[in-house]
């Protein structure tokens, strides 16, 4: 079974570029996470996808961000424009709907993201 | 001061030895979880323990909840190169908050052979 990708793995781009990414969860899986890594930072949550419902959005920092999953299947991050601020590692972590907080979340690789 | 903090965070031990990882967090929660992340890989889940559990085995791994001291530990016995890694606590709230992760810092264990 293929986990979670996620495209780039690596994107630099300059300030006030537009950049997307995109996640692929696990096959079958209705819940679909964003979480991001900015330098130095802790991890912190982004958004949560059920199917292609935003769950929560409560972690998007400003409306310079858009998540979008349609079809419930793959989702796309989109920064535009993007800030030197916005520079970090962006997780994908999907989990099946069983609507129990105890779903482990299985998360891809990372894009790892540098606005110059 | 973020919720689910790690101490140490950075850890250096030889192969063999045992590692002790701490985890601290402010709000009530329904569990906690620990994670790893190798080099430029993604995170992979470990261990979930419970609010109302307060110690669990996996393998090398034993973790143990305080929930009066709002703490964690991960701790890996005889520890391999192949442990090194860095080691996340993440929490997920209780009171129907949702079910996203709130991570702390991390440890970064290093394992020398």
């Amino acid at each position: 079974e293929a986990g979670v990708t996620q495209f780039p793995s690596h994107s630099v781009i300059e300030k006030g570029q537009t950049v997307t990414l995109r996640c692929d969860p696990i096959s079958g899986h209705d819940n679909l996470y964003w979480y991001r890594r900015v330098m130095g930072k802790e991890i912190k949550f982004l958004l949560h996808f059920v199917k292609e419902s935003k769950q929560d959005e409560s972690g998007m920092p400003n409306n310079r961000f858009l998540a979008e999953r349609t079809g419930g299947t793959y989702s796309t991050l989109k920064v535009q424009p993007a800030e030197l601020e916005d520079s970090g590692v962006y997780f994908c972590a999907s989990s099946p709907w069983t609507g129990g907080a105890t779903d482990t979340q299985y998360f891809g690789p990372g894009t790892r993201l540098t606005v110059l | 001061s973020q919720q689910g903090e790690e101490d140490p965070q950075a850890l250096s031990i030889q192969e063999g030895e045992n590692a002790t990882m701490n985890c601290s967090y402010k709000t009530s929660i329904n569990n906690l979880q620990w994670y790893r992340q190798n080099s430029g890989r993604g995170l992979v889940h470990l261990i979930l323990i419970r609010s109302n559990e307060r110690e669990k085995h996996s393998g090398r791994l034993r973790v143990t909840l305080d929930t009066s001291k709002k703490s964690s530990s991960l701790l890996i016995t005889a520890s391999r190169a192949a442990d090194t890694a860095s080691y996340f606590c993440a929490t997920v709230r209780g009171n129907n908050a949702g079910n996203m992760l709130t991570f702390g810092g991390g440890t970064r264990l290093m394992v020398k052979p």
